[in-house]
């Protein structure tokens, strides 16, 4: 059974910068067939796509939030990082990590969630 | 940059058939996902590649997509079913996953 985990601070000062780490558990971390996943839900409103990377490192960014963003990946610890620059009070959110599980151009969804971290940016 | 448009909420009665749509420009030349989404719980995945649903998700589920309009519809929908539901879909064009707004649909 595959089981994300999001860990990290979760208080931020504005300006700081946001880091997680995604660790997962089972057996598909590094199967080529799989991309991962960060998403958030600010308080209120919609879900945000964030980005995604490949166990190489490729990866895709959100064109609203690429300036800020970068993802990394560790396969030796089966885990997955995001940092965003810069935040400030609307980067507040729960932030989840995801497995998409497949292409994206092939429809394939995200298919196994973290339970989320609930993130605060305030002075 | 593509968008997704989702009504904001939808009503059902117990056991009748819920229709939530998305609609995007020519959604239907693009694969469709459906997420529902439950207060205090993570996203699950009801709906891939349009109309197929992944192990354990139950038959009332099902979807569709031609043209600009893409539709999830709950058969027999249940009180468990009330959630946030979010369609999402990739745009080639900016390599970006999209989601839609999200639709409430509440069964009363």
């Amino acid at each position: 059974q595959l089981h994300l985990q999001e860990s990290g601070p979760r208080l931020l000062k504005p300006s700081e910068t946001l880091s997680l780490t995604c660790s997962v558990s089972g057996d598909s971390f590094s199967e080529e067939i799989y991309y991962w996943g960060w998403i958030r839900q600010p308080p209120g409103k919609g879900l945000e796509w964030i980005g995604h990377i490949y166990y190489t490192g490729n990866s895709y960014y959100n064109p609203s939030l690429k300036s800020r963003v970068t993802m990394s990946v560790d396969t030796s610890k089966k885990q997955f990082s995001l940092s965003l620059s810069s935040v400030t009070a609307a980067d507040t959110a729960v932030y989840y990590c995801a497995r998409q599980g497949g292409g994206f151009l092939e429809g394939y969804g995200m298919d196994v969630w973290g339970q989320g971290t609930t993130i605060t940016v305030s002075s | 940059s593509y968008e997704l448009a989702q009504p904001p909420s939808v009503s059902v009665s117990p056991g009748q058939t819920a229709t939530v749509a998305c609609s995007g420009e020519n959604l239907g030349n693009k694969f469709v996902c459906w997420y529902q989404h439950k207060i205090g719980q993570s996203p699950l995945l009801v709906i891939y590649q349009d109309n197929e649903r992944p192990s354990g998700i139950p038959e009332r589920f099902s979807g569709s997509n031609s043209g600009n309009t893409a539709i999830l519809t709950i058969s027999g929908a249940q009180a468990m079913d009330e959630a946030d539901y979010y369609c999402q879909a990739w745009d080639r064009a900016s390599a970006s996953v999209v989601f839609g707004g999200g639709t409430k649909l509440t069964v009363l």
